[in-house]
């Protein structure tokens, strides 16, 4: 099966830049989603396809795909971007979930 | 408005057969494109993949779960269900349905149920 690897905590302080990377073998072929899961809530979905926001998701989520890693980006940290982040993608059509990036805003 | 709810039991014996239903609105299950999957999540731990079902009651299935599970369909009743045989102690945790958009290379899942809570127990 594929595997998907995070790093298990990410720590920034309010208004910097987080940076959440999921790396995997050719990882760069296939689209990556990110979601967001705020402790005791839902999964929400931030990115699709690398580096598309769905409608409602703010402008400072963004996302890219190269090589064997994938990174999610979020510019200007909020207090409110506190939680986990997965990344999830494909391969032949089996879907695979990182183990989830605890991202703590200081 | 696409929204999705999970139903089922809350506690399961152990070597039992979980049966979840995931009540779909806001689109068809017949609808060109779309599907739904089932994706678990232990106390504390990541999220798992489980299943997936589409349009044309095409199926993929975690390669790790694969003989315990069974996913289906029943368009009329805009429902989705998941059986998992033999339960154990380690699939206790939160259960979750999600959309899918199929798109190029597997699409993405969007929105998600609210969840499932599911305890494993004599």
């Amino acid at each position: 099966s594929y595997e998907l690897t995070q790093s298990p905590s990410v720590s920034v302080s309010p208004g910097q830049t987080s940076i959440i990377d999921c790396s995997g073998h050719k990882l760069g072929d296939k689209y990556v989603s990110w979601f967001q899961q705020r402790p005791g809530q839902s999964p929400v979905l931030v990115i699709y396809q690398d580096n598309k926001r769905p409608l409602g998701i703010p402008e400072r989520f963004s996302g890219s795909n190269s090589g064997n890693t994938a990174t999610l980006t979020i510019s200007g940290t909020q207090a409110t971007d506190e939680a986990d982040y997965y990344c999830q993608s494909w391969d032949s059509r089996l879907a695979f979930f990182g183990g989830g990036t605890k991202l703590t805003v200081l | 408005q696409i929204t999705l709810k999970e139903s089922g039991p809350t506690l399961v014996g152990p070597r039992q057969t979980l049966t979840l239903t995931c009540n779909v609105s806001g689109f068809s299950l017949s609808t060109s494109g779309m599907g739904v999957a089932w994706i678990r999540q232990p106390p504390g731990k990541a999220l798992e993949w489980l299943a997936l079902i589409y349009w044309n009651d095409d199926k993929r299935y975690s390669p790790s779960l694969e003989k315990r599970l069974t996913i289906t369909k029943d368009t009329p009743k805009n429902q989705v269900v998941l059986r998992m045989t033999d339960m154990g102690p380690v699939d206790t945790g939160k259960y979750f349905c999600a959309h899918n958009v199929v798109g190029a290379g597997g699409g993405w899942f969007d929105p998600w149920g609210p969840g499932y809570l599911v305890t494993v127990s004599p």
